[in-house]
């Protein structure tokens, strides 16, 4: 079957650096989607990766290990308002999106 | 855990039919469902709020009498793109509230249409 793994919740430190891994299993591969949600609003995009690598985004990065069916998110410089849910998403064969739960990353001050 | 379906999976239509696309809670009732719209690689846009047994709740700019919402039972909501035309083509992603855990969403595996 399809499925994907990302911690339940984290917590990190305002000015600290956190990693969120994902794994996947999916029936072919079309990349890999990480979004922002906030309570109560729509999950903003935040990177996709289709290729092995790290791509960096300003304070988010993101990095795809195909043949570890392995990707994460790394945040650094963290803020208050990064305080959110986190989801990681992969495309399979046939373009439909394989949702993880999401992380719920808490940023103590 | 908790599965969300949606039929089809992919729809490819003329410009001027209508197209139905079903969401489903597979093991658990949604007494809330959203329908989002997404581009290419950008967030993902909400549409509307779908309550099972009453309206649903349209985002501003989107034409409720274009994107009918029906949410008759707790665990099936469809999105009906009627007259659709080849702007509407785009990948619609649903998801759902599970009624004992209102903080957590679920969401479905999406729908390609393409308007030709």
């Amino acid at each position: 079957g399809q499925n994907i793994d990302q911690p339940t919740e984290m917590t990190a430190t305002e000015g600290a650096i956190v990693q969120i891994n994902c794994t996947y299993q999916t029936s072919g591969f079309n990349g890999l989607f990480w979004y922002q949600q906030h309570a109560g609003e729509a999950p903003t995009f935040l990177s996709y990766n289709v290729l092995d690598g790290l791509e960096e985004k300003g304070r988010f990065s993101s990095f795809l290990s195909r043949s570890k069916g392995y990707s994460y998110l790394l945040l650094k410089e963290l803020q208050m308002k990064d305080s959110a849910s986190y989801l990681c998403a992969a495309l399979d064969s046939n373009y439909q999106l394989i949702w993880g739960a999401g992380t719920k990353l808490i940023i103590k001050p | 855990g908790a599965v969300v379906s949606q039929h089809p999976s992919w729809v490819i239509c003329k410009s001027g039919t209508s197209v139905k696309i079903e969401c489903r809670s597979l093991d658990f009732q949604a007494t809330t469902m959203f329908w989002y719209r997404q581009f290419p690689k950008q967030s993902l846009m909400l549409m509307a709020t779908s309550n099972e047994g009453s309206k649903a709740t349209y985002e501003q700019g989107v034409e409720k009498d274009k994107f009918l919402i029906n949410h008759a039972s707790l665990t099936l909501s469809t999105l009906t793109v009627t007259s659709a035309h080849p702007e509407d083509s785009s990948f619609y992603i649903c998801s759902a509230k599970n009624t004992g855990d209102a903080d957590t969403q679920y969401f479905g595996p999406g729908t390609r249409l393409t308007v030709l």
